[in-house]
């Protein structure tokens, strides 16, 4: 049980576009999920945290104009890259909490690769 | 803010042998959550083992245990009988009431035969 999934496992895009990457609880609800960022070789940096039917909460740096999140159900959380450029080439993870579960304890989605040429 | 550090980038350990990897970690609150999370190559980030900081007991998990230590804020992680499949990125994170998890740079762990 507690599977996350991402959707896309790897994008590539021309500079300017926008990308949308889904994040899904597929066998649990969660009321707050979570984007991380991770460059090549270093750690995973929190970008947002996303709770059901409300703002999501950005952390220091990141932009919200840049990277749009909605939470619109207990399974579904999505990221959008607005205009995107080389710079935002990277590794986005996102992460569910398990409603009314115990231990702080997230689950993973797989992650996504987004290139931006 | 918590701050976690990891002070070992890169660590080996022969295979069957036992590797300790070492997180320090900065908090004023006194409940709290740590964790250490496996990435192996595929990146998919695996949850190896939890403490909760109220308990006193080490947690364990078959070959992996930790070594807590709330007044010095240490959590080590323990890895017996180490496999070649143990070898990945190795986080230290922690995390309070807000839930997000704050993780460290990471150690590479490098298992050779």
């Amino acid at each position: 049980g507690a599977v996350v999934s991402q959707h896309p496992s790897w994008v590539i895009c021309k500079s300017g576009t926008s990308v949308k990457i889904e994040c899904r609880s597929l066998d649990f609800q969660a009321t707050t999920m979570f984007w991380y960022r991770q460059f090549p070789k270093q750690s995973l940096m929190l970008m947002a945290t996303s709770n059901e039917g409300s703002k999501a909460t950005y952390e220091q740096g990141v932009e919200k104009d840049k990277f749009l999140i909605n939470h619109a159900s207990l399974t579904l959380s999505t990221l959008t890259v607005t205009s995107a450029h080389p710079e935002d080439s990277s590794f986005y993870i996102c992460s569910a909490k398990l409603a009314g579960g115990t231990y702080n304890e997230q689950f993973f989605g797989p992650g996504t690769r987004l290139t931006v040429l | 803010a918590q701050t976690v550090t990891q002070s070992q980038p890169e660590m080996s350990v022969q295979e069957a042998e036992t590797v300790t990897l070492s997180c320090t970690y900065d908090t004023s609150e006194s409940d709290y959550y740590l964790f250490w999370y496996k990435q192996p190559p595929s990146r998919q980030m695996i949850l190896v083992i939890r403490q909760e900081a109220y308990k006193q007991q080490n947690a364990t998990e078959n070959r992996f245990s930790v070594n807590f230590q709330k007044a010095a804020k240490s959590f080590s992680l323990k890895i017996s009988d180490s496999q070649l499949g143990d070898a990945a990125m190795y986080f230290c994170a922690y995390s309070n009431s807000g839930y997000a998890l704050n993780f460290g740079k990471g150690t590479s762990l490098l298992v050779t035969p």
